[in-house]
């Protein structure tokens, strides 16, 4: 079974910070990495597909990288509306990370 | 606009079984494989279950293969989700998301999500 493992499970930062949430495959899943971020109380809206493909209509401050094990989510700039959980998912078996909670600082 | 409305969920006892609907509209349905995720109270994603466009091939995840039947209705643009014997660890809110293509294949991704439907297993 491929286990997604995202670090860190909680982070806290300032409006204007540049942020990095990275997610380990335990194998290689080449590019099949999606990235989604989920609001409370709301559904998950798909950010980056194939670890760097952003979906239409996704502001370009967020950006994806890497493939095989290791991937990262990036955003540049973080703004008020970007508070939310982000969750990485392998589109090999479907997993998905643990979640990563981006917190106000 | 795309929308996905899913209904059915209840709350059930332990052993019960429940079906849930997903209505979707504004796309051609029968084009698209779709999905089932759920998320427990306070926990992350977890994917369940997913069908191909022309319901050809069906795919469950480990925790639900052999209880869960997913199908489809391409007539009534509909998607369903039959839950049998259910447990208290099936207790979580489950969305129906369309994929971004009809295969579900290696690469994909839900690019619509409903907004849920919660399913509560319990005595």
């Amino acid at each position: 079974d491929i286990q997604m493992t995202q670090s860190p499970s909680s982070l806290s930062a300032s409006v204007g910070d540049r942020v990095t949430i990275t997610c380990r495959a335990s194998q290689s899943i080449g590019s099949y990495l999606n990235w989604y971020q989920q609001k409370p109380g709301k559904a998950p809206k798909v950010l980056i597909y194939d670890a760097s493909s952003l979906q239409s209509g996704v502001p370009s401050r967020f950006s994806g990288s890497g493939s095989g094990t290791y991937f990262t989510l990036t955003i540049s700039s973080l703004q008020p509306e970007d508070f939310a959980t982000y969750y990485c998912q392998e589109s090999y078996t479907d997993k998905f990370g643990q979640g990563t909670r981006l917190e106000t600082k | 606009e795309v929308q996905l409305l899913e209904s059915g969920g209840a709350l059930v006892q332990p052993g019960g079984s429940l079906r849930l609907s997903c209505a979707a509209s504004g796309f051609t349905f029968s084009n698209y494989a779709m999905s089932w995720v759920r998320q427990a109270p306070g926990k992350g994603l977890e994917w369940v279950s997913a069908i191909t466009n022309s319901a050809g091939r069906a795919y469950y995840a480990a925790s639900v293969k052999g209880r869960f039947t997913i199908s489809r209705d391409n007539s009534k643009n509909t998607l369903y989700l039959q839950m049998d014997s259910l447990r208290a660890e099936d207790t979580a809110v489950y969305y129906c998301a369309k994929d971004h293509d009809g295969e579900h294949g290696n690469g994909y991704h839900c690019d619509y999500w409903g907004q849920g439907t919660l399913v509560t297993v319990s005595s």
